[in-house]
């Protein structure tokens, strides 16, 4: 079966603090990934998703990357955070083709910038 | 464009009541898919359902039913005899060609608190 692994599950960062996230899922190959963020109020908001090692695209522009550097890690990457970078990181999964490929969600990383 | 409407921020009902969660959806696509999502207070989604657009048919799932109407472009999520465990925000996700390779658009979630 597959299963997604987010790491850390929480962390507090100061302003202007690097910010390394990871993403790696199991049991599955050529997967597209995905990065959201929710912010209080609950709206999903995708940050960048990939089809495959080294393709970004990104949905947002702002303070954060995205590197594939395997099949199946997805990394969120700062160089300087924000305060606005605050908030609760999901991580997702897909089976490639086509639009009915439901995702599979991550545990999430809660990350609070001081 | 896609867009998804859950126009319920939150829900407030008490254990054992019946309640529906509404989602709109709007798309130009004639194949699109539908999802529905439950968020527990732990955080990570988790996929609920998925339903395409050809076909119609209600579905049922222990105390969850979906009700799917094309012809009002909505797909309405009951539960049955609600329980605590209930609890959580549900999203509804809509998907198809329009959305720009397939990327799902989600509603902004339906807060549901089930008092016991």
């Amino acid at each position: 079966s597959q299963t997604i692994h987010q790491w850390p599950a929480t962390l507090v960062q100061p302003v202007g603090s690097p910010l390394s996230l990871e993403c790696t899922v199991e049991g599955t190959s050529n997967p597209n990934l995905y990065w959201y963020r929710q912010a209080a109020g609950r709206g999903l908001q995708l940050l960048f998703y990939s089809v495959g090692i080294g393709q970004i695209s990104s949905e947002v522009p702002q303070n954060l990357s995205a590197s594939r550097p395997q099949d199946r890690q997805f990394i969120l990457s700062s160089k300087k955070l924000l305060l606005s970078d605050s908030g609760f990181y999901l991580c997702a999964w897909s089976v490639r083709l086509g639009a009915k490929n439901e995702q599979y969600f991550g545990p999430g990383t809660r990350l609070t910038v001081t | 464009a896609q867009k998804v409407t859950q126009a319920q921020t939150e829900i407030s009902v008490v254990e054992k009541e019946d309640v529906t969660l509404d989602c709109v959806y709007e798309t130009r696509d004639t194949t699109y898919y539908l999802f529905w999502y439950k968020q527990p207070p732990s955080g990570e989604l988790v996929f609920l359902i998925r339903r395409n657009s050809f076909d119609e048919q209600n579905e049922i799932s222990g105390r969850y039913s979906w009700n799917f109407q094309k012809s009002t472009s909505s797909f309405n999520f009951t539960i049955t005899a609600s329980q605590v465990v209930d609890s959580a925000v549900y999203f509804c996700a809509l998907s198809g060609p329009s959305g720009g390779s397939y990327i799902p658009t989600f509603g902004r979630g339906t807060s549901l608190i089930v008092h016991p």
